[in-house]
């Protein structure tokens, strides 16, 4: 069975400085892999994907993420974060090839920005 | 932009009552789901829902649920007899299907269910 690690429950960070939210997961077989945003009171959002291709994806609000097969980790990454990126952010994936579209979540990790 | 909608935002009920959970899923979508989320733990699958019928469903989905497209526009999650550890927030998501579409799940907003 899948399992995906988010190794900080909390990320405090000034506004302004880079921030690494990261990202392991279980797997022997191909995933796709998701990072999805929980802003206050609302659902969650998809910020980017990784399907195939290139391994450093790009996604909204100037986040991005790379794919390590061999370290088996998604990490998200940001240059520079603002105080409108305080939210939760969620990690997960789903098993390629098995005719599943189940996604797979971690825990999560609240970050909070700042000023 | 289109998007998943739910109803409603809070539910309060009593343990051992019926509950439904209303989603209306993004319109040219064909393949809807289910999740929860206890507080502080993990955003968990419940089911997922294709073409009138149940694709797939977790060791939580057990004969207490069910899931219904009564139209074609909504799309609901039934608890027959609600109990104390049901009390989660739950999400409801859509995809296409076509191409890399299908692996893009929106979610709705989410129905907080507290049991008493």
């Amino acid at each position: 069975a899948q399992s995906v690690t988010q190794l900080d429950s909390q990320v405090p960070v000034f506004e302004e400085a880079p921030v690494e939210l990261r990202c392991n997961y279980s797997s022997s077989v191909s995933v796709y892999l998701f990072w999805y945003v929980q802003y206050p009171n609302q659902g969650l959002q998809l910020l980017l994907k990784y399907l195939s291709g290139s391994t450093l994806v790009k996604g909204i609000n100037g986040f991005e993420a790379e794919f390590n097969k061999s370290q088996t980790s998604f990490h998200l990454r940001k240059p520079s974060v603002h105080i409108s990126d305080t939210a939760e952010y969620f990690c997960a994936v789903i098993t390629s090839g098995a005719g599943s579209y189940q996604l797979t979540f971690g825990k999560g990790t609240k970050l909070s920005v700042i000023p | 932009e289109p998007e998943v909608t739910q109803t409603p935002s809070h539910q309060v009920t009593q343990m051992g009552q019926e509950v439904i959970l209303r989603c209306v899923p993004i319109s040219n979508h064909l393949y809807f789901y289910w999740y929860r989320q206890i507080l502080g733990q993990k955003v968990e699958f419940l089911v997922s829902f294709y073409n009138n019928e149940i694709s797939e469903k977790s060791e939580i989905f057990d004969d207490q649920f069910s899931v219904e497209r009564p139209d074609g526009s909504n799309f609901t999650l039934k608890i027959r007899s609600t109990k104390l550890e049901d009390s989660a927030m739950y999400f409801c998501a859509s995809s296409d299907l076509s191409g890399q579409g299908r692996y893009e799940q929106y979610f709705g907003p989410g129905t907080r269910l507290t049991v008493t």
